[in-house]
C-alpha cells in the first residue's frame, strides 16, 4: 500500500482479554518494527522483523506479548491476558532496508493503534 | 544503553518566534540521527535526518538541525514558527553499525499561539 496501515485504530478491552493488533507495511518493505508509546513518553522499541524472521524481541515487556510476520508482509502483535498497564499507543513502522543497513535506513510509521484496557 | 534526552517537554510560543529544541543522545559510536514530528491527529512523520556529511541538516517546513559530535547533540531549530507548527517533536537515533533499534526521546509538545 501507499503507507503503513494499522488496525484497529482504537481498541477498548477488559482486563484479562486477549487483543491482536495488525500492521500492513508499505509494499515491498523488508523490515517491520513494533513500538509502544505510553502517554507523555516517547515510542519504546518492542520488536522487529526482517522479512518473516523476528530479529530482535528484547523490547517485549513479558511473555504475554508476542509478534509474528509469517509471510514477511503483514504482522500481528498479540497481547494475552491484558492488564491496565498495557494501555498505550502501539505503533508499527516499516523500512525498505534490512538488517545491517542501518546506515541509510529510515522508518515510516503508521497511524498507530490506541489500546485501552479497562 | 541507548538513550535520548529532550528538555522542556512543553513549549509555548507566539507566531514568528524562534524555536530551538534540545536533543542529547547517549552512545559511544557512530550514529544516525532523526527528528520526527506528530501533528494533531496525524501519525509520526520524518522531519529531517542526519547520516553523514554536513552537520547542518535542513528538513521540511523550514526546520534545520545541527549535529555537534563533541556534545552528542542534535538540536532542532526554526527561525520563525507558524501556528501550523503546533505538534509533538521527537528526537531519535540508532547506531549506524548496530542493533537496528531506533531510540526515541520523550518528545517536546510545542504549542504556537496565533
Amino acid at each position: 500500500g501507499a503507507g503503513v496501515s494499522q488496525s484497529p485504530r482504537y481498541k477498548v478491552t477488559k482486563r484479562g482479554q486477549d487483543v491482536a493488533l495488525r500492521c500492513d507495511p508499505i509494499s515491498g518493505h523488508v523490515s517491520l518494527y513494533w513500538y509502544r508509546q505510553a502517554l507523555g513518553q516517547g515510542p519504546e522499541f518492542l520488536t522487529y522483523f526482517n522479512y518473516e524472521a523476528q530479529q530482535d524481541k528484547s523490547g517485549l515487556p513479558n511473555d504475554r506479548f508476542s509478534a509474528e510476520r509469517p509471510e514477511g508482509s503483514i504482522s500481528t502483535l498479540t497481547i494475552q491476558r491484558t492488564e491496565q498497564r498495557d494501555s498505550a499507543m502501539y505503533r508499527c513502522a516499516s523500512s525498505s532496508l534490512g538488517r545491517g543497513n542501518s546506515g541509510a535506513n529510515v522508518l515510516t510509521f503508521g497511524a498507530g493503534s490506541r489500546l485501552t484496557v479497562l | 544503553a541507548q538513550s535520548v534526552s529532550q528538555h522542556n517537554h512543553h513549549v509555548i510560543l507566539s507566531e514568528a518566534a524562534s524555536l530551538e529544541l534540545g536533543c542529547n543522545y547517549s552512545y559511544g559510536g557512530t550514529v544516525n540521527l532523526f527528528w520526527y514530528v506528530q501533528y494533531p491527529g496525524q501519525h509520526l512523520q520524518l522531519l529531517l535526518k542526519y547520516f553523514s556529511g554536513d552537520p547542518l541538516v535542513k528538513g521540511i517546513k523550514g526546520f534545520e538541525a545541527e549535529f555537534i559530535k563533541s556534545k552528542f547533540s542534535f538540536n532542532l531549530r526554526k527561525p520563525s514558527v507558524q501556528w501550523s507548527d503546533t505538534a509533538e517533536y521527537f528526537c531519535a537515533f540508532w547506531p549506524r553499525y548496530g542493533n537496528n533499534r531506533l531510540a526515541f526521546g520523550k518528545g517536546n509538545q510545542v504549542v504556537v499561539i496565533p
